[in-house]
């Protein structure tokens, strides 16, 4: 089935910095790469997300890029603020799976002033 | 809109128990998915249902089923709890999963075996 590895497990960066996460995935036939954001005692929120048939996108201060030669895919956060510090989930999912999503571990994003 | 809505959102258990979680999709999806939450394990997919169907199943003994209902309220059951069923489950609606439409979370249940 689907793995996918997600790095770093935690991530701590001044306000004003920009943030990066990765994530690598194994199956080939996956062609849709949520990210979720969650904070604690909620649910997972869709931040963002990208199909395979295109390489980059872009919403405000957050922005996607996917590889699918290499099969890894990043989450971009520029001018980080505090609130955006939260727990940052990748996910994959494809026919092989059902479509069900395959998540990452996690990264612990803390933002500080 | 309303989004997802799980109730309840805390339960305790004891172990050998059964329990019942629900699940609201937000109005005019017709696609629930069960995710369940751990810190050892992260986020694991339960199962999908669709059309009062259950399309897609992950890697969970039998203990752990579900439902829906005509109007797409979703309904999981654990039987026979057992310690290491304590997480947050949560509740993931789209209007469909075959087409990787945006799947919404809700607020989840934490559920606590004793």
């Amino acid at each position: 089935g689907e793995n996918v590895e997600q790095h770093p497990s935690t991530l701590s960066v001044q306000e004003g910095d920009s943030a990066v996460i990765k994530c690598t995935y194994s199956d080939s036939a996956s062609n849709y790469f949520p990210w979720y954001k969650q904070e604690l005692g909620k649910g997972p929120q869709l931040i963002i997300d990208i199909r395979s048939n295109v390489g980059e996108k872009k919403d405000q201060r957050i922005a996607v890029t996917l590889n699918k030669t290499a099969k890894h895919f990043s989450l971009h956060i520029t001018e980080t603020q505090p609130e955006d510090s939260a727990v940052y989930f990748c996910a994959a999912s494809g026919s092989n799976s059902g479509y069900a999503l395959n998540f990452g571990k996690g990264t612990s994003l803390l933002v500080t002033p | 809109k309303a989004g997802v809505t799980q109730t309840p959102r805390y339960l305790i258990k004891t172990r050998g128990q059964q329990v019942t979680l629900s699940c609201s999709p937000i109005s005019g999806h017709r696609s629930v998915s069960w995710y369940q939450q751990t810190p050892g394990q992260g986020l694991q997919f339960l199962f999908e249902y669709f059309s009062e169907t259950q399309r897609n199943k992950g890697n969970f003994p039998g203990r752990f089923s579900g439902r829906q209902f005509s109007n797409s309220r979703s309904e999981m059951n654990v039987s026979t709890l057992e310690l290491g069923d304590s997480a947050l489950y949560l509740c993931a609606s789209s209007w469909v999963v075959s087409s990787q439409e945006t799947q919404y979370f809700g607020p989840g249940t934490r559920l606590l075996v004793l």
